[in-house]
């Protein structure tokens, strides 16, 4: 089973500030790595998958880098909706699994 | 439309059973494997089982193997999943996806679960 390690579990930051939340695998997921937000009482919102392809109506400050086993989701200047807990999740191989998420939450 | 659509949550009484569905539309339902995941309150995403697009394969989360199984009718395009021997820790909001179409992955609403006397 491929383990998938989010840090930091909590990233304490203001609006506007630059957010930088890390992925990475316990062996490789090639490029097959997704990755969701997460607001309360609602499903997760697709941001990115395959490693780069952004999901539709996703904005500009929302970036993704890296593919094997060290993948990054950058926001470039929070805006006060990004405040939310992120997820990524592989398809690399069974079973699929799911990080532990990292919550962005306002300081 | 594309669209997933879980049907079949409710309260249970720890030890019961219950069968979740959903129903896909919009893709060649046949072509592609198909996984539940869950979130229990509070917690976070949990991969539960999965399916090649035959029903030939089947995989499950250690925490279900045993008690759930996963099935699908292609003539339908539907999935299932069996729970048996239901647990206060399978209360969870339960969702079904698709991770393989090229256009991204694709999730239900999800259906709520609680096991509760």
């Amino acid at each position: 089973e491929i383990v998938l390690t989010q840090s930091p579990a909590t990233l304490s930051l203001s609006p506007g500030e630059r957010a930088t939340l890390s992925c990475r695998a316990s062996q490789s997921v090639s490029r097959y790595l997704a990755w969701y937000q997460q607001k309360p009482g609602q499903s997760p919102r697709l941001l990115f998958f395959d490693a780069s392809n952004r999901a539709t109506g996703i904005p500009a400050r929302f970036s993704v880098s890296g593919s094997g086993t060290d993948f990054t989701l950058t926001i470039s200047s929070l805006e006060p909706e990004d405040f939310a807990v992120y997820y990524c999740q592989h398809r690399s191989n069974w079973p699929l699994t799911f990080g532990g998420g990292t919550k962005v939450e306002i300081k | 439309e594309v669209q997933l659509l879980e049907s079949g949550g409710g309260l249970v009484q720890p030890g019961g059973s219950l069968r979740l569905s959903c129903a896909a539309s919009g893709f060649t339902f046949s072509t592609y494997a198909m996984s539940w995941v869950r979130q229990a309150p509070g917690k976070g995403l949990e991969w539960v089982s999965g399916i090649t697009n035959t029903g030939g394969t089947t995989y499950y989360a250690d925490s279900v193997k045993g008690r759930f199984t996963i099935s699908r009718d292609n003539s339908k395009n539907t999935l299932y999943l069996q729970m048996n021997s239901l647990r206060a820790e399978d209360t969870a909001v339960y969702f079904c996806a698709n991770f393989w179409l090229v256009t991204g992955p694709l999730w239900g609403q999800g259906t709520l679960v609680t096991v509760s006397s």
